[in-house]
Protein backbone atom coordinates (compact mmCIF):
# COMPACT_ATOMS: atom_id res chain seq x y z
CA UNK A 1 0.00 0.00 0.00
CA UNK A 2 1.10 3.20 -0.67
CA UNK A 3 2.01 5.91 2.28
CA UNK A 4 0.58 8.84 2.95
CA UNK A 5 1.34 11.85 0.43
CA UNK A 6 1.66 15.44 1.24
CA UNK A 7 2.15 18.54 -1.49
CA UNK A 8 3.74 20.33 -1.66
CA UNK A 9 7.22 19.22 0.38
CA UNK A 10 8.38 22.86 0.71
CA UNK A 11 6.53 26.36 0.58
CA UNK A 12 7.57 29.99 0.99
CA UNK A 13 4.87 32.64 1.17
CA UNK A 14 5.27 36.38 2.61
CA UNK A 15 2.64 37.52 4.99
CA UNK A 16 -0.79 38.47 4.00
CA UNK A 17 -0.63 35.64 1.65
CA UNK A 18 -2.78 32.39 1.68
CA UNK A 19 -1.56 29.01 1.24
CA UNK A 20 -3.33 25.31 0.79
CA UNK A 21 -1.54 22.13 1.62
CA UNK A 22 -2.77 18.67 0.26
CA UNK A 23 -2.64 15.36 2.24
CA UNK A 24 -3.86 11.59 0.26
CA UNK A 25 -4.26 9.28 3.11
CA UNK A 26 -3.26 5.88 3.18
CA UNK A 27 -6.18 3.56 0.45
CA UNK A 28 -9.03 2.63 2.35
CA UNK A 29 -8.53 4.98 5.73
CA UNK A 30 -11.08 7.31 6.11
CA UNK A 31 -10.20 9.71 8.81
CA UNK A 32 -6.97 12.34 8.05
CA UNK A 33 -5.58 14.68 11.24
CA UNK A 34 -3.82 17.68 10.40
CA UNK A 35 -0.54 19.04 12.84
CA UNK A 36 1.21 21.91 13.21
CA UNK A 37 5.15 21.40 14.72
CA UNK A 38 7.34 23.60 15.36
CA UNK A 39 10.42 24.02 17.50
CA UNK A 40 9.17 25.16 20.73
CA UNK A 41 5.50 23.95 20.60
CA UNK A 42 5.66 20.46 19.44
CA UNK A 43 2.86 18.79 17.11
CA UNK A 44 -0.26 20.42 18.24
CA UNK A 45 -3.26 19.14 16.40
CA UNK A 46 -5.22 21.36 14.21
CA UNK A 47 -8.43 19.63 13.37
CA UNK A 48 -9.47 15.81 12.17
CA UNK A 49 -11.74 14.82 9.37
CA UNK A 50 -13.61 11.63 8.79
CA UNK A 51 -15.91 10.65 5.62
CA UNK A 52 -15.84 14.46 5.02
CA UNK A 53 -16.91 16.43 8.08
CA UNK A 54 -14.87 17.59 10.44
CA UNK A 55 -14.82 15.42 13.89
CA UNK A 56 -12.44 16.69 16.09
CA UNK A 57 -10.83 20.81 16.35
CA UNK A 58 -7.97 22.08 18.30
CA UNK A 59 -7.10 25.39 19.54
CA UNK A 60 -5.92 27.04 16.48
CA UNK A 61 -7.44 30.68 15.03
CA UNK A 62 -10.38 30.63 12.10
CA UNK A 63 -7.19 31.35 9.54
CA UNK A 64 -6.62 27.79 9.69
CA UNK A 65 -9.08 26.15 7.48
CA UNK A 66 -9.77 22.52 6.04
CA UNK A 67 -12.07 20.11 4.19
CA UNK A 68 -11.76 16.31 2.95
CA UNK A 69 -12.96 15.36 -0.18
CA UNK A 70 -14.96 12.42 -0.96
CA UNK A 71 -12.20 10.08 -2.05
CA UNK A 72 -10.73 10.91 1.66
CA UNK A 73 -8.18 13.23 0.21
CA UNK A 74 -7.77 16.55 2.52
CA UNK A 75 -6.30 19.86 1.95
CA UNK A 76 -5.54 22.55 4.47
CA UNK A 77 -5.73 25.98 4.02
CA UNK A 78 -4.19 28.93 6.22
CA UNK A 79 -5.26 32.26 5.37
CA UNK A 80 -3.69 36.04 6.02
CA UNK A 81 -0.40 33.99 6.54
CA UNK A 82 1.51 35.45 9.67
CA UNK A 83 5.65 35.12 10.50
CA UNK A 84 4.30 32.67 13.31
CA UNK A 85 3.05 30.54 10.90
CA UNK A 86 6.18 29.03 9.68
CA UNK A 87 6.50 25.61 10.92
CA UNK A 88 6.35 21.73 9.36
CA UNK A 89 3.00 20.94 8.64
CA UNK A 90 1.62 16.96 8.70
CA UNK A 91 -1.07 14.83 8.13
CA UNK A 92 -2.34 11.91 9.22
CA UNK A 93 -4.27 9.16 8.02
CA UNK A 94 -6.22 6.64 10.07
CA UNK A 95 -9.18 4.04 9.76
CA UNK A 96 -10.98 6.56 11.77
CA UNK A 97 -12.64 3.40 13.53
CA UNK A 98 -11.89 1.19 16.53
CA UNK A 99 -9.43 1.17 18.40
CA UNK A 100 -6.34 1.09 18.12
CA UNK A 101 -6.88 3.61 15.65
CA UNK A 102 -3.22 4.38 14.59
CA UNK A 103 -2.26 7.29 12.92
CA UNK A 104 0.62 6.95 9.61
CA UNK A 105 2.41 10.18 9.12
CA UNK A 106 3.41 11.79 5.83
CA UNK A 107 6.32 13.38 5.47
CA UNK A 108 4.96 17.00 6.04
CA UNK A 109 5.10 20.39 3.82
CA UNK A 110 7.48 23.10 4.90
CA UNK A 111 6.03 26.18 5.30
CA UNK A 112 8.63 29.59 4.97
CA UNK A 113 6.77 32.99 5.94
CA UNK A 114 8.55 35.55 5.19
CA UNK B 1 -8.02 19.53 29.25
CA UNK B 2 -6.23 15.93 28.29
CA UNK B 3 -2.59 16.22 28.75
CA UNK B 4 0.62 13.63 27.83
CA UNK B 5 3.65 14.65 29.56
CA UNK B 6 7.48 13.61 28.62
CA UNK B 7 11.03 14.51 29.58
CA UNK B 8 11.96 16.55 27.00
CA UNK B 9 15.48 15.41 27.45
CA UNK B 10 18.38 15.11 26.07
CA UNK B 11 18.76 11.72 27.32
CA UNK B 12 22.18 10.62 27.17
CA UNK B 13 22.84 6.89 26.86
CA UNK B 14 26.32 4.85 25.14
CA UNK B 15 25.58 2.45 22.48
CA UNK B 16 24.68 -1.32 23.53
CA UNK B 17 22.88 0.31 26.62
CA UNK B 18 19.24 -0.24 27.64
CA UNK B 19 17.56 3.22 26.82
CA UNK B 20 14.30 3.95 29.18
CA UNK B 21 11.58 6.27 27.89
CA UNK B 22 8.70 7.50 29.97
CA UNK B 23 5.31 9.25 29.89
CA UNK B 24 2.40 9.84 31.84
CA UNK B 25 -1.41 11.12 30.79
CA UNK B 26 -4.14 12.62 32.40
CA UNK B 27 -7.00 11.29 30.86
CA UNK B 28 -8.08 8.16 32.53
CA UNK B 29 -10.48 6.76 30.66
CA UNK B 30 -7.09 6.59 27.38
CA UNK B 31 -7.25 3.59 26.19
CA UNK B 32 -4.79 3.10 22.98
CA UNK B 33 -0.97 4.10 23.97
CA UNK B 34 1.37 5.10 20.84
CA UNK B 35 5.17 5.71 20.59
CA UNK B 36 6.61 7.18 17.39
CA UNK B 37 10.33 8.44 16.66
CA UNK B 38 11.08 11.53 14.61
CA UNK B 39 14.20 11.86 13.89
CA UNK B 40 15.32 15.71 12.75
CA UNK B 41 13.81 17.39 9.66
CA UNK B 42 11.57 14.23 9.27
CA UNK B 43 7.96 13.03 10.11
CA UNK B 44 7.11 11.11 13.03
CA UNK B 45 6.95 7.11 12.33
CA UNK B 46 5.34 4.52 14.18
CA UNK B 47 7.46 2.13 16.75
CA UNK B 48 4.59 0.43 18.39
CA UNK B 49 1.49 0.66 20.29
CA UNK B 50 0.22 -0.97 23.15
CA UNK B 51 -3.43 -1.11 24.82
CA UNK B 52 -3.20 -3.69 27.58
CA UNK B 53 -1.50 -3.32 31.27
CA UNK B 54 1.46 -4.90 30.73
CA UNK B 55 4.83 -5.34 28.67
CA UNK B 56 4.70 -5.89 24.99
CA UNK B 57 7.84 -6.24 23.48
CA UNK B 58 8.73 -6.04 19.36
CA UNK B 59 12.47 -6.80 18.26
CA UNK B 60 13.96 -4.12 20.85
CA UNK B 61 11.79 -2.27 21.79
CA UNK B 62 9.36 -2.70 24.58
CA UNK B 63 6.64 -0.72 25.93
CA UNK B 64 5.35 -1.06 29.31
CA UNK B 65 1.56 0.19 30.39
CA UNK B 66 0.55 0.90 33.62
CA UNK B 67 -3.23 2.26 33.61
CA UNK B 68 -3.60 2.84 37.34
CA UNK B 69 -0.32 4.97 37.37
CA UNK B 70 -1.30 6.63 34.04
CA UNK B 71 1.80 5.38 32.56
CA UNK B 72 3.38 4.31 29.76
CA UNK B 73 7.34 3.90 28.82
CA UNK B 74 9.27 2.59 26.06
CA UNK B 75 12.81 0.24 26.54
CA UNK B 76 15.21 0.35 23.88
CA UNK B 77 17.46 -2.48 24.63
CA UNK B 78 20.94 -2.41 22.99
CA UNK B 79 20.52 1.29 21.94
CA UNK B 80 22.52 1.92 18.56
CA UNK B 81 23.75 5.82 17.35
CA UNK B 82 20.94 5.03 14.96
CA UNK B 83 18.07 5.47 17.91
CA UNK B 84 19.00 8.40 18.22
CA UNK B 85 15.79 10.25 17.54
CA UNK B 86 13.05 12.35 19.28
CA UNK B 87 10.84 9.85 20.56
CA UNK B 88 7.37 10.93 20.73
CA UNK B 89 4.43 9.35 23.24
CA UNK B 90 0.87 9.43 21.89
CA UNK B 91 -2.55 8.83 23.86
CA UNK B 92 -5.75 8.06 22.19
CA UNK B 93 -8.80 9.34 23.58
CA UNK B 94 -11.40 7.04 24.93
CA UNK B 95 -13.89 7.97 21.94
CA UNK B 96 -10.81 6.76 19.93
CA UNK B 97 -11.64 9.97 18.12
CA UNK B 98 -8.50 12.14 19.04
CA UNK B 99 -5.13 11.58 19.66
CA UNK B 100 -2.89 14.04 22.34
CA UNK B 101 0.71 13.91 21.57
CA UNK B 102 3.28 14.54 24.36
CA UNK B 103 6.14 17.02 23.67
CA UNK B 104 8.68 14.31 22.64
CA UNK B 105 12.21 12.97 24.88
CA UNK B 106 15.21 13.57 22.54
CA UNK B 107 17.63 10.36 22.91
CA UNK B 108 21.14 10.39 21.76
CA UNK B 109 22.67 7.22 21.93
CA UNK B 110 26.61 7.79 22.25
CA UNK B 111 29.13 5.77 20.19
Amino acid sequence: KAGVTQTPRYLIKTRGQQVTLSCSPISGHRSVSWYQQTPGQGLQFLFEYFSETQRNKGNFPGRFSGRQFSNSRSEMNVSTLELGDSALYLCASSSGQGAPDTQYFGPGTRLTVL
Amino acid sequence: QKEVEQNSGPLSVPEGAIASLNCTYSDRGSQSFFWYRQYSGKSPELIMFIYSNGDKEDGRFTAQLNKASQYVSLLIRDSQPSDSATYLCAVNAPDGQNFVFGPGTRLSVLP
